[in-house]
């Protein structure tokens, strides 16, 4: 079964610091994409980073980037400066290449203190 | 439009009662998708469709459950003789390309349709 997993049901982290997010997943193709989503109050689900499988470099974008380890299968997201609009829940996703559906985890609720 | 519309956001069924959620997806977007979010949990796939085509409903839960997009637009979920475990948020998503050639893109969710079946 393909299955992905957020161990940390909640984080919290000072505002303007740094916080970790985990992610491990499951599968036994090696063709596949990873993402994070955030979701706000507003329900509505915002992508917030993507990584390509078949790429050994870890995808950034502006003040997120994530920890792609192939082998173990872990796929943890770096929130650098954290504000306080990026309270919300995290959840990490999978496709495999040509399929359609995402696969999500269970979800991490961070908040942010001031 | 701008994004990816569901309506109604809020929805109060009495259980047996039959309800519909629907999706407009952006303009264009080849395909569509429907999630099911349980409370407290990740959203779950339900079906997919490729313009007017239903390429998978394998997440469906029962046959109480059907998914149409006759037009390969405007999609609607309907839920016949509607349970307490239905009771969850409708998410829709579409995206530009069509199977096969989705990879990595990137899926335009809407803000969901609460549902709660009493």
């Amino acid at each position: 079964a393909q299955t992905v997993t957020q161990s940390q049901p909640e984080m919290s982290v000072q505002e303007a610091e740094t916080v970790t997010l985990s992610c491990t997943y499951d599968t036994s193709e090696s063709d596949y994409y990873l993402f994070w989503y955030k979701q706000p109050p507003s329900r509505q689900m915002i992508l917030v980073i993507r990584q390509e499988a078949y790429k050994q470099q870890n995808a950034t974008e502006n003040r997120f980037s994530v920890n792609f380890q192939k082998a173990a299968k872990s796929f943890s997201l770096k929130i650098s400066d954290s504000q306080l609009g990026d309270a919300a829940m995290y959840f990490c996703a999978y496709r495999i290449q040509g399929a359609q559906k995402l696969v999500f985890g269970q979800g991490t609720r961070l908040t942010i203190n001031p | 439009g701008a994004g990816v519309s569901q309506s109604p956001r809020y929805k109060v069924a009495k259980r047996g009662q039959d309800v519909a959620l629907r999706c407009d997806p952006i303009s264009g977007h080849v395909s569509l998708f429907w999630y099911q979010q349980a409370l407290g949990q990740g959203p779950e796939f339900l079906t997919y469709f490729q313009n007017e085509a239903q390429l998978d409903k394998s997440g469906l839960p029962s046959d109480r459950f059907f998914a149409e997009r006759p037009e390969g637009s405007v999609s609607t979920l309907k839920i016949q003789r509607t349970q307490q475990e239905d009771s969850a948020v409708y998410l829709c998503a579409s995206s530009l390309l069509g199977t096969g050639e989705m990879g990595g893109e990137k899926l335009f969710f809407g803000s969901g349709t609460q549902l709660s079946v009493l």
